[in-house]
């Protein structure tokens, strides 16, 4: 059974770097079945999908937040992270990891992981 | 990337059936056979319900059926029942391994 697992400070300032890491169990990140990816969903608020890597490295971004986000893996780890920087109140989320078979749905998804942006 | 446009609400009664309907353009929705639908419960990561418009992850209720007509997709829960009442949101592929979500459902079982 896969399982992924969102972990970094649930605090950032304004202007910062968000920084969250996914580990992935029971399942290799470097399959080359799957893409691996972010999405978040603001208090109250609706999904967005942030972006996605391949285990080769290549990412794929949400055209609006492009700028802003970064996307890596670790293959050795069984990991693969996003930094979103210059952040603002407006991504204050539960950032979710998922999994994507073939790039066009998601089937396994942690549990989530809430940032709040705020001095 | 504008999101797809889904109802805000849905409500019937247990037993009947319910339609969320799913509108995107021809750069998504009316491009691809690749629209996935999650059911997501207060407090929960969503769970995907149909995937590729109409197929169902193995473990899905057959009460969940998905279906596309141009760029309009839609998801109907038959024999609703008390569990069901969630937030639903449909997804599609847009192009260049990207993808965009709806704004979200909730479905309220009277």
């Amino acid at each position: 059974q896969v399982q992924l697992q969102e972990s970094g400070p649930g605090l950032v300032k304004p202007s910062e770097t968000l920084s969250l890491t996914c580990t992935v169990s029971g399942g290799s990140i470097s399959s080359t079945t799957y893409y691996w990816g972010w999405i978040r969903q603001p208090p109250g608020k609706g999904l967005e999908w942030i972006g996605s890597i391949y285990y080769s490295g290549r990412t794929y971004h949400n055209p609006s937040l492009k700028s802003r986000v970064t996307i890596s893996v670790d293959t050795s780890k069984n990991q693969f992270s996003l930094r979103l920087s210059s952040v603002t109140a407006a991504d204050t989320a539960v950032y979710y990891c998922a999994r994507e078979p073939g790039s066009d749905w998601l089937d396994y998804w942690g549990q989530g992981t809430l940032v709040t942006v705020s001095s | 990337q504008s999101a797809l446009t889904q109802p805000a609400s849905v409500s019937g009664s247990p037993g009947q059936s319910i339609t969320i309907s799913c509108t995107g353009t021809s750069s998504d929705v009316g491009s691809y056979n690749l629209v996935s639908w999650y059911q997501q419960h207060p407090g929960k990561a969503p769970k995907v319900m149909i995937y590729d418009v109409s197929k169902r992850p193995s473990g899905v209720s057959n009460r969940f059926s998905g279906s596309k007509s141009g760029n309009t997709a839609s998801l109907t829960i038959s024999g609703l029942q008390a569990e069901d009442e969630a937030d639903y949101y449909c997804c599609s592929y847009a192009g260049s391994s990207t993808l965009v979500f709806g704004g979200g459902t909730k479905v309220t079982v009277l």
